[in-house]
């Protein structure tokens, strides 16, 4: 089965620090990566996608992959209240279906 | 772009009464949308893959008798909860991927729904 784990938190961080969330998948095959993040209540918004190993950044995100370790982060920079949610993690072997993380809820302290 | 349509954004019904929930890709067409549905502090679940001009695909111990997926067209998905309980309440949510090779899937907004 499928699985793709990641750390339910709370995790807080304070105002303008870096906010390192990690996620880990057992399928061996998947070939893409997903960030979204989902406000209480909201659906899920897109934050980033990564396919190929190493860093990929976008603004004050960067998402972090690791194929062999089967591993992927994403590092918020200079924290901001507003980044405050809940951040789900998915994967995909390319033609099939998501299998989403139980996700991580971010507590940026002001 | 892509952005995706669900409405209504909020329902309540009657136990017994049947709901219709609207999933539309704005500025693209989808061959494939999903249906999830996602309880309190829990994450999303995946409930059915619709896909345009055949029968949905539904993951397992989803009823599809209970769970009506039409797919009529590349932009327009519907999944009805037929005679709804209140076991039902919960966050539906749709969401479209442009390339199904990417598979970058947009959600909508999400339909909260709440029978009594």
């Amino acid at each position: 089965q499928k699985e793709v784990e990641q750390n339910s938190g709370p995790l807080s961080v304070p105002e303008g620090a870096i906010a390192s969330l990690n996620c880990t998948y057992s399928d061996r095959g998947s070939q893409s990566f997903f960030w979204y993040r989902q406000y209480s209540g909201k659906s899920p918004e897109l934050i980033m996608f990564i396919y190929s190993n190493g860093d990929k950044e976008d603004g004050r995100f960067t998402a972090q992959l690791n194929k062999a370790s089967q591993y992927v982060s994403l590092l918020i920079r200079d924290s901001q209240p507003s980044d405050s949610a809940t951040y789900l993690c998915a994967v995909n072997n390319y033609g099939q279906n998501f299998v989403f993380g139980p996700g991580t809820r971010l507590s940026v302290l002001p | 772009g892509a952005v995706v349509s669900q409405h209504p954004s909020w329902v309540i019904c009657k136990s017994g009464t049947s709901v219709k929930i609207e999933c539309r890709s704005l500025d693209f067409q989808a061959t494939t949308m999903f249906w999830y549905r996602q309880f309190p502090k829990q994450s999303l679940m995946l409930m059915a893959t619709s896909n345009e001009g055949s029968k949905a695909t539904y993951e397992q111990g989803v009823e599809k008798d209970k769970f009506l997926i039409n797919h009529a067209s590349l932009t327009l998905s519907t999944l009805t909860v037929t005679s709804a309980h209140p076991e039902d309440s919960s966050f539906y949510i749709c969401s479209a991927s442009p390339d199904r090779a990417k598979n970058i899937q947009y959600f909508g907004a999400g339909t909260r729904l709440s029978v009594l």
